[in-house]
């Protein structure tokens, strides 16, 4: 069965600083994988996503993410963190005839 | 253009009414999907409609949960006999299909279940 796990509930990072917000996934098959995000008191949003293109995946408002398929990892990064990227960020992986199966969430936190 | 809407934003019930939950997804989307999503917590599948298919019901937790999708569009989830822990935001999806598509979000129903 599929599952993602993403690291940590929360992180703390001070504004300016490098984001990088863990997501490994377990499947038998290449799989397409999506970042989320969810800014408060709002639905969820596309942020990227990998469907076996690129391994190195830009998404919106600076964020990247890169398929390392040795490590079945898929982590989110941004070189600079803004104070309105404060938000959850939920990681997902699919196959090609199924829906998505999600990470936990995890909320970042940016200090001032 | 109008993305996926959800109504009501918020609703607060006493513990055993039952509750109606309507999503109304982006046109042309053929899969909806909705999840729960309790406080701290990630999404719960619940249950997705694809096109004409039979619905996959594999995720709701109880038979007090049911939903259905008329005319391949607006659906309505609908919880009989609501239990205090039923109590989370309730999020509507749709897509064009499976796998690598985009699922676009409403903004969710907040249920409160006093």
């Amino acid at each position: 069965a599929q599952s993602v796990t993403q690291l940590g509930s929360h992180v703390s990072v001070s504004e300016g600083a490098l984001v990088l917000l863990r997501c490994n996934y377990s499947s038998s098959v290449p799989p397409y994988l999506f970042w989320y995000v969810q800014y408060p008191n709002q639905g969820l949003q596309l942020l990227l996503k990998y469907t076996s293109a690129a391994t190195l995946v830009k998404g919106i408002n600076g964020f990247e993410a890169e398929f390392k398929k040795s490590e079945t990892s898929f982590h989110l990064t941004k070189p600079s963190a803004h104070m309105s990227d404060a938000a959850e960020y939920f990681c997902a992986v699919s196959h090609s005839n199924y829906q998505l199966i999600w990470g936990a969430g995890t909320k970042l936190i940016i200090k001032p | 253009g109008a993305g996926v809407s959800q109504s009501p934003s918020n609703k607060v019930t006493e513990k055993g009414k039952d509750v109606e939950l309507r999503c109304d997804p982006i046109s042309g989307h053929t899969a909806l999907y909705w999840y729960r999503q309790s406080l701290g917590q990630g999404l719960e599948f619940l249950i997705y409609f694809q096109g004409n298919s039979a619905p996959d019901k594999s995720g709701l937790p109880s038979d007090r949960f049911s939903a259905e999708r008329t005319g391949g569009s607006v659906s309505t989830l609908t919880i009989q006999r609501t239990q205090q822990e039923d109590s989370a935001v309730y999020l509507c999806a749709s897509s064009q299909g499976l796998g690598s598509n985009e699922q676009f979000f409403g903004p969710g129903t907040r249920l409160t279940v006093l």
